[in-house]
């Protein structure tokens, strides 16, 4: 069956500007959770969806907002670039929201702001 | 807080050689671990995941990892390593409950010499 989708893989924007990143999670898949991953950071928990639900969210500025959709597709926003916020987005997508379930790592979005 | 800490950042093993990647984590409950690997350009890929019962788990790859409650740690073994096993390691916790939400190590970038 087809893995995570991330849409798109590249992006470049300039600051100031806002960004759309879209992911499509396996099929039957009904949690999405996004991470942003920087050299200097790591990787970082931004948020996770179940059911068109935030059900956590973490410790990101109010730039940075996401949906989910009734398909389970999930699309993150981060509004007036900053430098900082390039980075490699990663969605992950599992069955539930249980901490047991396997999640499953998309490749990722490249995101480079200038 | 939760945390997890990987006291190694860089390895460098030579092909054939045994590889232990070190992982310790901070927790008031019994946590839910995993080990992640990453290859340049990819996503995260599950190697293990230990939830509980028997404290020596099996992944792909020919990856183990045993859970020492005593020690806090959570290391990841390989009897023989490949030259396709360099990557970046990634160990993760969560509490298990009703959500995805994994707090990542920093990652130990692995080697391997021919």
């Amino acid at each position: 069956k087809a893995g995570v989708t991330q849409t798109p893989r590249y992006l470049i924007k300039t600051r100031g500007q806002q960004v759309t990143l879209s992911c499509s999670p396996i099929s039957g898949h009904r949690s999405v959770s996004w991470y942003q991953q920087t050299p200097g950071q790591g990787l970082q928990f931004l948020f996770e969806y179940f059911s068109e639900t935030q059900r956590n969210k973490g410790n990101f500025p109010g730039r940075f907002s996401g949906r989910q959709f009734s398909n389970s597709r999930s699309e993150m926003n981060v509004s007036t670039l900053e430098l900082g916020d390039s980075a490699l987005y990663l969605c992950a997508s599992s069955l539930g929201p249980v901490g047991g379930d396997e999640q499953f790592f998309g490749p990722g979005t490249r995101l480079t702001v200038l | 807080a939760q945390s997890v800490t990987q006291p190694d950042i860089h390895i460098t093993v030579s092909e054939g050689a045994s590889l232990e990647l070190r992982c310790n984590y901070s927790y008031g409950a019994t946590p839910y671990l995993f080990w992640y690997v990453q290859s340049p350009g990819q996503g995260l890929q599950l190697l293990l995941k230990y939830f509980s019962g028997d404290t020596l788990v099996q992944g792909i790859k020919g990856f183990e990892a045993e859970f020492k409650r005593s020690q806090s740690s959570f290391n990841l073994r390989k009897p023989s390593v490949h030259w396709s096993d360099a990557a970046e390691y990634f160990c993760a916790v969560t509490h298990g409950g009703a959500t995805n939400k994994l707090i990542f190590g920093t990652g130990t970038l692995l080697a391997v010499q021919p």
